[in-house]
């Protein structure tokens, strides 16, 4: 089973610190992303890495950064977190087939005071 | 721009009821469609997915989805809950040419005794 693990579950922290969010997958997958999740909008693209050193924005990429310097390893940055970047946070990874279906960390609850 | 909208933002059902979980989405292309499943502090799981072919497709677990091209839906159907089915679920789109996966809002599913 493609095992992907994110390395905090919950993280609190305060506005305008630097934060690092952490994802490991064990699967040789080449296509890695982030979400964030909110009640009644779903999950939301943020960036996503199809690459090692690739990154492309997705659809609500403001107020983050990405780094993707090994196959295995996504890391999403928040540069001076800000309140309205409170949420839950998840990671995927899939494979190249454009057809793949995603597999999801567990996920990151992140509360900015 | 593709985007997928689930009708009912929660659905209260007895157990051993029948359920329909509504998505339809919008795109001029062709697509790939999710449903995903995301049980309480976890992530998401893939529940099933249309390709290509049989435009009925069912999971392990009891639960099917058909996808109807001339409505633009890919509703999610049981013909009998169980406690265990709570859980919120996602339908999702994505074109077959590109990387990224559009989400709905998510239907909290609530199965009672």
């Amino acid at each position: 089973d493609v095992k992907v693990t994110q390395s905090s579950r919950y993280l609190v922290k305060r506005t305008g610190e630097k934060v690092f969010l952490e994802c490991v997958q064990d699967m040789d997958h080449e296509n890695m992303f982030w979400y964030r999740q909110d009640p009644g909008l779903g999950l939301r693209l943020i960036y996503f890495s199809y690459d090692v050193k690739m990154k492309e924005k997705g659809d609500i990429p403001e107020g983050y950064s990405v780094s993707r310097e090994k196959k295995e390893r996504f890391s999403l940055i928040l540069e001076s977190a800000s309140t309205n970047q409170t949420s839950m946070y998840l990671c995927a990874s899939s494979p190249r087939g454009v057809y793949s279906p995603l597999h999801f960390g567990n996920g990151t609850r992140l509360t900015v005071t | 721009a593709q985007s997928v909208t689930q009708l009912d933002s929660q659905v209260p059902v007895f157990e051993e009821a029948p359920v329909e979980l509504r998505c339809n989405y919008s795109s001029s292309v062709s697509v790939y469609l999710f449903w995903y499943v995301q049980y309480p502090n976890q992530g998401l799981q893939l529940l099933l997915k249309y390709l290509s072919g049989s435009t009925l497709v069912e999971s392990i677990n009891g639960f099917e989805a058909e996808f109807n091209k001339s409505q633009t839906s890919f509703h999610l159907r049981k013909p009998s809950v169980h406690i265990s089915d709570t859980a919120e679920y996602f339908c999702a789109v994505k074109d077959t040419g590109g990387f990224k996966t559009i989400f709905g809002a998510g239907t909290r599913l609530f199965v009672k005794a």
